[in-house]
């Protein structure tokens, strides 16, 4: 069965940083890209990173690009989404989703983000 | 960014109903179409993917249709627990972007 475990949100205050991870189980996980998709309260979802298997290849949203990094650490089956600058508009609840072609097949939980001073 | 528009934004209907609801790409995108539906407070649970494969474990009363620009998807025979939102979802190419979501309401 396809588990995926986020952690690591929390409240933060403008400018800071936090890191999000994915746990993986369930299926042969270097062989799948991934990606994290947010939504903020209210609206809908929102895409934010991908990541190929191999984690050589990493794609983001503009709204994130050179404030948020997507990384993978295969021998640990787990995803992660460094985040920094954070900004009061990124509060959402952020979910990992394997994607295997592109699109999301299986979805985490969902972890919270909340940005606020 | 291509845009996805769905319609109609709300929608109420009867247990028993069959339903469609839309969603336009403001550029082709093949049959990269995604279909999503979520309950309030979950995270959202992947129907269909190519436009018109149900993901595993999918119930066939849901269907999707198109290639292009224009897009449906169809359930059928409508259930208590089939009313929630549904979003639509582009792959064609990055960024990738999802409708603004159809609420589906019991009538």
């Amino acid at each position: 069965e396809v588990q995926l475990v986020e952690s690591g949100g929390g409240f933060v205050q403008p400018g800071g940083s936090l890191r999000l991870s994915c746990a993986a189980s369930g299926f042969t996980f270097s062989t799948y890209a991934m990606s994290w998709v947010r939504q903020a309260p209210g609206k809908g979802p929102e895409w934010v990173s991908a990541i190929n298997g191999g984690g050589t290849s990493t794609y983001y949203a503009d709204s994130v690009k050179g404030r948020f990094t997507i990384s993978r650490d295969n021998s640990k089956n787990t995803l992660y989404l460094q985040m920094n600058s954070l900004r009061a508009d990124d509060t959402a609840v952020y979910y990992c989703s394997k994607t295997p072609t592109l699109t999301p097949d299986y979805w985490g939980q969902g972890t919270l983000v909340t940005v606020s001073s | 960014d291509i845009q996805m528009t769905q319609s109609p934004s709300s929608l109420s209907a009867s247990v028993g109903d069959r339903v469609t609801i839309t969603c336009r790409a403001s550029q082709g995108i093949s049959d990269y179409l995604a279909w999503f539906q979520q309950k309030p407070g979950k995270a959202p649970k992947s129907l269909i993917y190519g436009a018109s494969t149900l993901q595993s474990g999918v119930p066939s009363k849901f269907s999707g249709t198109g290639s292009g620009t224009d897009f449906t998807l169809t359930i059928s025979s409508l259930q208590p627990e089939d009313f929630a939102t549904y979003y639509c979802q582009q792959y064609n190419s990055y960024p990738i972007t999802f409708g603004q979501g159809t609420r589906l309401e019991i009538k």
